[in-house]
């Protein structure tokens, strides 16, 4: 079974500086990653994704992603968070096989940019 | 419809009276999910619907809680006997065939049990 570990709840981080928001999963099989954003009282949205090829991944809003198999890890990086990048943020992981591919999500880690 | 629309947007109601959500997705999505966000518990899986294949269920917490997707399209998750830790918000979101393709969410009903 798939399941996806969120170790930060809460990340303050002052505006314009680096923020990494952390995400491990564990799985048996080949797995699909992902990133969404939930702003403040909206709904979820798609950050990035990792499908295949390339270990880092670009998304919206200048965030990026690196799968490190080795470490069963997906962490989400900005090099300068805005203001506006508070939110909540989720990792989440698919099953990379045929068949039933649901998506099982994290707890969240709750990004607060300071001024 | 353009996105996934999810009725009622609020739902207030007194314990042991039955709910009904309602999710109309993506028009073509085969794909859809049922997911509880409550405070501290991020998005909790609740039961997942693919085609015309058997729905995996394994994540509803009690038999007070039921599924069913009509004609492959829209859903409806029915609580029975409603208790106060039901109060969540209740969402939504369809995808094409595969998990991986992105998921598109609805705005969610936020459920009150009083």
């Amino acid at each position: 079974a798939q399941s996806v570990t969120q170790l930060d709840s809460q990340v303050p981080v002052f505006e314009e500086a680096p923020v990494e928001l952390r995400c491990n999963y564990s799985s048996s099989v080949s797995v699909y990653l992902f990133w969404y954003v939930q702003y403040p009282n909206q709904g979820l949205q798609l950050l990035l994704k990792y499908l295949s090829g390339s270990t880092l991944v670009k998304g919206i809003n200048g965030f990026e992603a690196e799968f490190n198999k080795s470490q069963t890890s997906f962490h989400l990086r900005k090099p300068s968070v805005h203001i506006s990048d508070t939110a909540e943020y989720f990792c989440a992981v698919s099953r990379g096989a045929t068949g039933a591919n649901n998506l099982f999500f994290g707890t969240g880690t709750r990004l607060t940019v300071i001024p | 419809g353009a996105g996934v629309s999810q009725s009622p947007s609020n739902k207030v109601t007194e314990k042991g009276k039955d709910v009904e959500l309602r999710c109309d997705p993506i028009s073509g999505h085969t794909a859809l999910y049922w997911y509880r966000q409550s405070l501290g518990q991020g998005l909790e899986f609740l039961i997942y619907f693919q085609g015309n294949s058997a729905p995996d269920k394994s994540g509803l917490p009690s038999d007070r809680f039921s599924a069913e997707r009509t004609g492959g399209s829209v859903s409806t998750l029915t609580i029975q006997r409603t208790q106060q830790e039901d109060s969540a918000v209740y969402l939504c979101a369809s995808s094409t065939w595969t998990g991986w393709a992105e998921a598109f969410f609805g705005q969610g009903t936020r459920l009150t049990v009083v």
